[in-house]
């Protein structure tokens, strides 16, 4: 079955990008959304964004402007860039499939932790 | 704030009958989109519960039931087991922020 592994750095320094990347296995990323939510320590859920197997991306308004989701299918990964990052971008960020555009989140990664400190 | 309203927390004793409800307004689920629910057990990832309102993946109790009426929705979780004790989040998609996906604030449930 597929499954969905996060990477990233764990510690991000303030104003600098966060960058994390997605490992699909057991499928091909050619097909589906693929998305990115996350959750700060002791909150619930918000959407970050998704791509689509086009290239196609929509991101949550709120952090649209620092916010950019690519997709590499020659090595099955897609990935999340977040920019000039302050402590209120530490959470656990989780990436995450849906079938079509209005889809529930089917498959998820166990999640990676991120910090932002100096 | 979250675009959608849970209660912060539930209760219930084993073999009870407990319900979340979720509420939105008119530019989400009383705009016809589906909700759908996530439970995520302490520690883990979210796991997809229900579906299109009222459809439970393969694998998923049939103790767990979702409806949705209006702007509302509700998860209800009968015959209640320790291990149902989670954090529940309904997740509908919003037309004002130009489709985005949005949740609820999350519920705990406690099974006492």
């Amino acid at each position: 079955q597929v499954q969905l592994q996060e990477s990233g750095p764990g510690l991000v320094k303030p104003s600098e990008t966060l960058s994390l990347t997605c490992t699909v296995s057991g499928g091909s990323i050619s097909t589906y959304y693929w998305n990115w939510i996350r959750q700060s320590p002791g909150k619930g859920l918000e959407w970050i964004g998704y791509i689509y197997y086009s290239g196609s991306t929509n991101y949550n308004p709120s952090l649209k402007s620092r916010v950019t989701i690519l997709l590499d299918t020659s090595k099955n990964q897609f990935s999340l860039k977040l920019s000039s990052v302050t402590a209120a971008d530490t959470a656990v960020y989780y990436c995450a499939r849906c079938a079509y555009t209005y889809a529930g989140l089917d498959v998820w990664g166990k999640g990676a932790t991120i910090t932002v400190s100096s | 704030q979250s675009v959608l309203t849970q209660p912060p927390s539930v209760s219930g004793a084993p073999g009870q009958r407990v319900t979340i409800s979720c509420t939105g307004s008119s530019s989400n689920t009383g705009a016809g989109y589906d909700v759908f629910w996530y439970q995520q057990l302490p520690g883990t990832a979210p796991k997809l519960l229900i579906y299109g309102n009222s459809n439970r993946p393969s694998g998923v109790p049939d103790r767990f039931s979702g409806s949705k009426s209006g702007t509302s929705a509700s998860l209800a979780i009968s015959g209640l087991q320790a291990e149902d004790e989670a954090d529940y989040y309904c997740q509908s998609y919003d037309s004002s922020l130009s489709g985005s996906r949005v949740f609820g604030g999350g519920t705990k449930l406690t099974v006492l």
